[in-house]
């Protein structure tokens, strides 16, 4: 496609459950993060993906939260045992990566996580 | 520990008129910032950057100008236009490529 995608744009969960969240990146793009706002705050940083290497884990708020990027391409964020504190929109970026000398990410439309 | 701080939650300005934005940082190894534009309910979307090397870059209406000594860089619009209106995130970027990092935001308003 010619944008990042994440599905679904609305998800509304109990607490207690497990949800997964998915972002489809640009094609091509070997960088890929999630961040996530919540209401009046700024982006939080939660985990970014480079290529093959090891991720950096050191922006996920609890070990509830889990990602994985398969195949270099799609990504899943997974939240267990949802809180009510984890309510926020979760945001997917991607870039073309590290040493590429191109710095711009760019976002899907975001998840609205909304847990009750 | 906030790295990149926007002070200003929100600005209003006057259609027309200039609009200036500010960010401070306080990690010297950020060697990349950028600006992005924020509408409700939508993703944020890149509008200009400026490399640690240069202090101020311009594209149309907005300019970006950076004072590496006192760790402030800010964003100009103008003429300013009400479609401005949106939340504005500075963002900093180390190690060529490592993750971003983004300030609070602030939300400014163009009325007419």
């Amino acid at each position: 496609g010619a944008g990042v995608s994440q599905s679904p744009s609305n998800k509304v969960t109990e607490k207690g459950k497990d949800v997964e969240l998915r972002c489809d990146p640009i094609s091509g793009h070997t960088a890929l993060y999630w961040y996530r706002q919540s209401l009046g705050q700024g982006l939080e940083f939660l985990i970014y993906f480079q290529g093959n290497s090891a991720p950096d884990k050191s922006g996920l708020p609890s070990d509830r939260f889990s990602a994985e990027r398969t195949g270099g391409s799609v990504s899943t964020l997974t939240i267990q045992r949802t809180q009510q504190e984890d309510s926020a929109v979760y945001l997917c970026a991607s870039s073309l990566g590290k040493g590429t000398g191109t710095t711009e990410a760019f976002f899907g439309q975001g998840t609205r996580l909304t847990v009750v | 520990d906030q790295q990149v701080k926007q002070n200003s939650p929100s600005l209003s300005v006057q259609e027309g008129r200039i609009s200036i934005l500010n960010c401070d940082y306080t990690n010297s190894m950020f060697d990349y910032f950028l600006w992005y534009k924020k509408y409700p309910a939508e993703g944020p979307t890149f509008l200009i950057s400026i490399s640690s090397i240069k202090d101020k870059n311009e594209d149309g209406r907005f300019t970006v100008f950076l004072n590496k000594s006192a760790k402030h860089l800010s964003l100009h619009i103008v003429p300013s236009q009400p479609g401005d209106s949106a939340v504005y995130f500075c963002a900093a970027l180390w190690g060529g490529g490592n993750k971003l990092t983004f300030g609070t935001g602030t939300q400014l308003k163009v009325e007419l």
